[in-house]
Protein backbone atom coordinates (compact mmCIF):
# COMPACT_ATOMS: atom_id res chain seq x y z
CA UNK A 1 0.00 0.00 0.00
CA UNK A 2 1.88 3.11 -1.39
CA UNK A 3 -1.08 5.38 -0.56
CA UNK A 4 -3.16 8.13 -2.63
CA UNK A 5 -0.07 9.81 -4.76
CA UNK A 6 -0.90 13.23 -6.58
CA UNK A 7 1.36 14.82 -9.24
CA UNK A 8 2.35 17.86 -9.28
CA UNK A 9 2.81 18.91 -5.31
CA UNK A 10 3.06 22.42 -6.45
CA UNK A 11 1.43 24.37 -9.68
CA UNK A 12 1.59 28.10 -10.45
CA UNK A 13 0.13 29.16 -13.97
CA UNK A 14 -1.17 32.38 -15.63
CA UNK A 15 -4.55 33.35 -15.69
CA UNK A 16 -6.29 31.64 -19.33
CA UNK A 17 -3.48 28.92 -19.11
CA UNK A 18 -4.86 25.39 -18.72
CA UNK A 19 -3.92 23.18 -16.04
CA UNK A 20 -3.97 19.05 -15.55
CA UNK A 21 -3.60 17.34 -12.35
CA UNK A 22 -3.04 13.77 -11.75
CA UNK A 23 -3.92 11.34 -8.69
CA UNK A 24 -2.84 7.35 -8.07
CA UNK A 25 -5.12 5.95 -6.01
CA UNK A 26 -4.56 3.12 -3.44
CA UNK A 27 -4.44 -0.19 -6.28
CA UNK A 28 -6.97 -2.08 -4.79
CA UNK A 29 -9.47 1.39 -3.94
CA UNK A 30 -12.28 1.32 -6.44
CA UNK A 31 -13.50 5.02 -5.65
CA UNK A 32 -12.03 7.88 -6.37
CA UNK A 33 -12.64 11.40 -5.25
CA UNK A 34 -11.73 14.96 -5.85
CA UNK A 35 -11.88 17.70 -3.46
CA UNK A 36 -11.08 20.95 -3.29
CA UNK A 37 -9.72 23.26 -0.50
CA UNK A 38 -9.15 27.00 -0.33
CA UNK A 39 -6.93 28.91 2.87
CA UNK A 40 -9.06 28.34 5.87
CA UNK A 41 -12.00 26.05 5.29
CA UNK A 42 -12.51 22.12 4.85
CA UNK A 43 -12.12 20.08 1.34
CA UNK A 44 -15.32 20.33 -0.52
CA UNK A 45 -16.19 17.88 -2.73
CA UNK A 46 -16.21 18.29 -6.16
CA UNK A 47 -16.37 14.83 -7.96
CA UNK A 48 -16.16 11.04 -7.71
CA UNK A 49 -15.47 8.07 -9.91
CA UNK A 50 -16.95 4.33 -9.34
CA UNK A 51 -14.06 2.78 -11.28
CA UNK A 52 -14.20 4.41 -14.59
CA UNK A 53 -17.30 6.02 -14.37
CA UNK A 54 -18.33 9.36 -12.55
CA UNK A 55 -21.20 9.05 -11.19
CA UNK A 56 -21.20 12.87 -9.48
CA UNK A 57 -20.35 15.94 -9.69
CA UNK A 58 -20.86 18.89 -7.25
CA UNK A 59 -22.29 22.25 -8.90
CA UNK A 60 -18.75 24.19 -7.98
CA UNK A 61 -16.96 22.20 -10.91
CA UNK A 62 -17.97 24.10 -13.35
CA UNK A 63 -17.93 23.60 -17.51
CA UNK A 64 -13.75 24.65 -17.24
CA UNK A 65 -13.62 21.68 -14.71
CA UNK A 66 -13.74 18.02 -16.20
CA UNK A 67 -12.15 14.80 -14.66
CA UNK A 68 -11.81 11.44 -16.22
CA UNK A 69 -10.80 7.86 -15.11
CA UNK A 70 -9.99 5.93 -18.65
CA UNK A 71 -9.48 3.18 -16.64
CA UNK A 72 -10.70 2.79 -13.70
CA UNK A 73 -7.31 3.23 -12.07
CA UNK A 74 -5.18 6.77 -11.89
CA UNK A 75 -7.52 10.15 -12.82
CA UNK A 76 -7.01 13.36 -13.90
CA UNK A 77 -8.24 16.88 -12.74
CA UNK A 78 -8.47 19.18 -15.64
CA UNK A 79 -9.07 23.13 -15.19
CA UNK A 80 -8.88 25.09 -18.81
CA UNK A 81 -8.91 28.78 -18.88
CA UNK A 82 -7.63 29.24 -15.36
CA UNK A 83 -9.58 32.61 -13.07
CA UNK A 84 -7.63 33.79 -9.83
CA UNK A 85 -10.45 31.85 -8.04
CA UNK A 86 -8.79 28.75 -9.34
CA UNK A 87 -6.18 29.12 -6.35
CA UNK A 88 -6.68 26.40 -4.42
CA UNK A 89 -5.29 23.30 -2.74
CA UNK A 90 -6.79 20.22 -4.84
CA UNK A 91 -7.27 16.60 -3.17
CA UNK A 92 -7.39 13.31 -4.27
CA UNK A 93 -8.47 10.80 -2.20
CA UNK A 94 -9.50 6.98 -2.69
CA UNK A 95 -11.82 4.01 -1.19
CA UNK A 96 -12.93 0.54 -1.28
CA UNK A 97 -16.64 0.55 -1.71
CA UNK A 98 -18.57 -3.04 -2.05
CA UNK A 99 -22.00 -4.02 -1.29
CA UNK A 100 -21.29 -4.51 2.55
CA UNK A 101 -18.32 -2.50 2.86
CA UNK A 102 -17.44 0.87 2.59
CA UNK A 103 -14.01 2.17 4.28
CA UNK A 104 -13.16 5.44 4.72
CA UNK A 105 -11.69 7.95 2.29
CA UNK A 106 -7.71 7.64 2.05
CA UNK A 107 -6.44 10.96 0.87
CA UNK A 108 -3.43 12.29 -1.20
CA UNK A 109 -1.00 15.26 -0.42
CA UNK A 110 -2.64 17.61 -2.82
CA UNK A 111 -1.66 19.75 -5.51
CA UNK A 112 -1.54 23.11 -4.46
CA UNK A 113 -2.36 25.38 -7.73
CA UNK A 114 -1.61 28.85 -7.92
CA UNK A 115 -3.26 31.41 -10.55
CA UNK A 116 -1.31 34.72 -11.49
CA UNK B 1 -27.99 19.16 3.10
CA UNK B 2 -25.86 18.51 5.70
CA UNK B 3 -23.69 20.56 7.13
CA UNK B 4 -20.55 20.31 9.70
CA UNK B 5 -19.90 23.63 12.29
CA UNK B 6 -16.71 23.38 14.24
CA UNK B 7 -16.86 26.79 16.34
CA UNK B 8 -13.33 26.56 17.71
CA UNK B 9 -10.77 28.07 14.55
CA UNK B 10 -8.03 27.32 17.03
CA UNK B 11 -7.07 25.96 20.27
CA UNK B 12 -3.71 25.09 22.71
CA UNK B 13 -2.83 22.42 24.69
CA UNK B 14 -0.03 21.66 26.99
CA UNK B 15 2.01 18.52 26.12
CA UNK B 16 0.66 16.01 28.40
CA UNK B 17 -2.42 17.49 28.64
CA UNK B 18 -5.94 16.53 27.66
CA UNK B 19 -8.04 18.68 25.10
CA UNK B 20 -11.67 18.33 23.35
CA UNK B 21 -12.15 19.57 20.01
CA UNK B 22 -16.18 20.49 19.70
CA UNK B 23 -18.09 19.44 16.36
CA UNK B 24 -21.67 19.81 15.47
CA UNK B 25 -23.73 18.62 12.83
CA UNK B 26 -27.11 19.10 10.76
CA UNK B 27 -28.77 15.94 9.34
CA UNK B 28 -32.46 14.35 8.82
CA UNK B 29 -30.55 11.01 8.12
CA UNK B 30 -30.79 7.90 10.94
CA UNK B 31 -27.75 6.13 8.89
CA UNK B 32 -24.37 8.38 8.73
CA UNK B 33 -20.84 8.10 9.32
CA UNK B 34 -18.95 10.29 11.44
CA UNK B 35 -15.22 10.84 10.94
CA UNK B 36 -12.43 13.20 12.77
CA UNK B 37 -9.25 13.74 10.36
CA UNK B 38 -6.24 15.50 10.92
CA UNK B 39 -4.49 17.83 8.78
CA UNK B 40 -0.85 18.00 9.87
CA UNK B 41 1.84 20.92 8.29
CA UNK B 42 2.78 18.25 5.25
CA UNK B 43 -0.88 18.32 4.03
CA UNK B 44 -1.71 14.70 4.18
CA UNK B 45 -5.31 14.60 5.63
CA UNK B 46 -5.08 11.05 8.04
CA UNK B 47 -7.83 9.33 9.61
CA UNK B 48 -8.22 9.62 13.22
CA UNK B 49 -11.30 8.14 14.34
CA UNK B 50 -14.80 7.13 12.55
CA UNK B 51 -18.28 6.86 14.45
CA UNK B 52 -21.17 5.14 13.45
CA UNK B 53 -24.66 6.73 14.39
CA UNK B 54 -26.23 3.34 14.93
CA UNK B 55 -23.18 2.38 17.56
CA UNK B 56 -24.25 4.09 20.90
CA UNK B 57 -20.77 3.11 21.97
CA UNK B 58 -18.28 6.11 21.69
CA UNK B 59 -15.21 5.25 19.59
CA UNK B 60 -11.65 5.30 21.15
CA UNK B 61 -8.68 5.02 19.42
CA UNK B 62 -5.53 5.09 21.79
CA UNK B 63 -5.42 8.38 22.88
CA UNK B 64 -7.75 9.47 20.86
CA UNK B 65 -11.63 9.47 21.97
CA UNK B 66 -15.20 10.96 20.68
CA UNK B 67 -18.27 12.26 22.53
CA UNK B 68 -21.31 11.40 20.27
CA UNK B 69 -24.08 12.37 21.28
CA UNK B 70 -26.78 11.88 17.98
CA UNK B 71 -29.70 13.75 19.91
CA UNK B 72 -28.08 16.76 20.25
CA UNK B 73 -25.95 16.20 17.15
CA UNK B 74 -22.58 17.05 18.70
CA UNK B 75 -19.49 14.76 17.75
CA UNK B 76 -16.33 16.47 19.62
CA UNK B 77 -12.93 15.12 19.76
CA UNK B 78 -10.54 14.25 22.81
CA UNK B 79 -6.83 13.87 22.74
CA UNK B 80 -5.72 12.39 26.15
CA UNK B 81 -1.59 12.87 26.92
CA UNK B 82 -1.32 15.31 23.99
CA UNK B 83 2.13 15.34 22.09
CA UNK B 84 3.80 17.68 19.89
CA UNK B 85 2.88 15.34 17.11
CA UNK B 86 -0.34 16.00 17.45
CA UNK B 87 -0.34 19.66 16.44
CA UNK B 88 -2.35 20.15 13.19
CA UNK B 89 -6.02 21.54 11.45
CA UNK B 90 -8.24 18.98 12.53
CA UNK B 91 -11.05 18.36 10.76
CA UNK B 92 -14.71 16.85 11.61
CA UNK B 93 -16.43 15.59 8.47
CA UNK B 94 -19.68 13.77 7.81
CA UNK B 95 -21.21 10.94 5.56
CA UNK B 96 -24.21 10.03 5.04
CA UNK B 97 -25.08 6.13 5.33
CA UNK B 98 -27.31 6.12 2.24
CA UNK B 99 -24.15 4.01 -0.04
CA UNK B 100 -26.53 6.45 -3.21
CA UNK B 101 -24.93 9.44 -2.03
CA UNK B 102 -21.71 8.47 -3.32
CA UNK B 103 -20.08 7.94 0.24
CA UNK B 104 -18.88 11.94 -0.54
CA UNK B 105 -17.34 13.79 3.17
CA UNK B 106 -18.77 16.94 4.13
CA UNK B 107 -16.58 18.98 6.39
CA UNK B 108 -16.13 21.48 9.06
CA UNK B 109 -14.25 24.35 9.11
CA UNK B 110 -11.67 22.36 10.57
CA UNK B 111 -9.67 23.64 14.19
CA UNK B 112 -5.99 24.28 14.74
CA UNK B 113 -4.56 22.63 17.58
CA UNK B 114 -1.44 23.99 18.70
CA UNK B 115 0.57 21.93 21.51
CA UNK B 116 3.06 23.61 24.01
CA UNK B 117 5.55 22.76 25.98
Amino acid sequence: DTGVSQDPRHKITKRGQNVTFRCDPISEHNRLYWYRQTLGQGPEFLTYFQNEAQLEKSRLLSDRFSAERPKGSFSTLEIQRTEQGDSAMYLCASSLFGSSYNSPLHFGNGTRLTVT
Amino acid sequence: AQTVTQSQPEMSVQEAETVTLSCTYDTSESDYYLFWYKQPPSRQMILVIRQEAYKQQNATENRFSVNFQKAAKSFSLKISDSQLGDAAMYFCAYRSGNTGTASKLTFGTGTRLQVTL
